[in-house]
């Protein structure tokens, strides 16, 4: 079946602008997280969705970033008046709930690379 | 911050196993380990976990030592299509919520 897809999966952007990023998890998958990560750096946790609700948003660098996600699917992670330093691989993962007896894989998708010139 | 140690980088020939240690001495009764890797210019994928039993799949084996303290993942065959960066994780069974991913080991497999 389809994996997480992520989109656009490149995206070059002026400092001072806003962009937008688009997950769609695998279908059924109630938990959705984003991630990036920065050249040669490992992956920085940002936000963590259950359903629509977003029980951590600890990792979401300043208030420049927000995310949303609706009817349980879909998400968008937005970047208001983008920095060069924001310029980074933005993944998105998907899992099942946790349950008593699987376990509930993070699944990730392919990325988007932002640049901010 | 991860509560794992691993190597940068490693190399392995092709065709050899591929033993990628990794510590992590503070690890909790309920933390189980886990392994993803992630190959250039994609998301990281999972590869396998373990509680304190050894553990094998298709793509991996896992041998965790019996004080817990440390753990190797074990790629039988090597190839080309395993290089990738390695990632060991210690984290509570089942959890919901983000993964916690350190620095993790590149591992370059030489034709």
């Amino acid at each position: 079946g389809a994996g997480v897809s992520q989109s656009p999966s490149n995206k070059v952007t002026e400092k001072g602008k806003d962009v937008e990023l688009r997950c769609d998890p695998i279908s059924g998958h109630t938990a959705l997280y984003w991630y990036r990560q920065s050249l040669g750096q490992g992956l920085e946790f940002l936000i963590y969705f259950q359903g629509n609700s977003a029980p951590d948003k600890s990792g979401l660098p300043s208030d420049r970033f927000s995310a949303e996600r609706t009817g349980g699917s879909v998400s968008t992670l937005t970047i208001q008046r983008t920095q060069q330093e924001d310029s980074a691989v933005y993944l998105c993962a998907s899992s099942l709930e946790a349950g008593d007896s699987s376990y509930n894989e993070q699944f990730f998708g392919p990325g988007t690379r932002l640049t901010v010139l | 911050d991860a509560k794992t140690t691993q190597p940068p980088s490693m190399d392995c020939a092709e065709g050899r196993a591929a033993n990628l240690p990794c510590n992590h001495s503070t690890i909790s009764g309920n933390e189980y380990v886990y392994w993803y890797r992630q190959i250039h210019s994609q998301g990281p994928q999972y590869i396998i976990h373990g509680l304190k039993n050894n553990e094998t799949n298709e793509m991996a084996s896992l041998i965790i030592t019996e004080d817990r303290k440390s753990s190797t993942l074990i790629l039988p065959h090597a190839t080309l299509r395993d290089t990738a960066v390695y990632y060991c994780i210690v984290r509570e069974w089942n959890r919901d919520d983000k993964i916690i991913f350190g620095k993790g080991t590149r591992l370059h497999i030489l034709p």
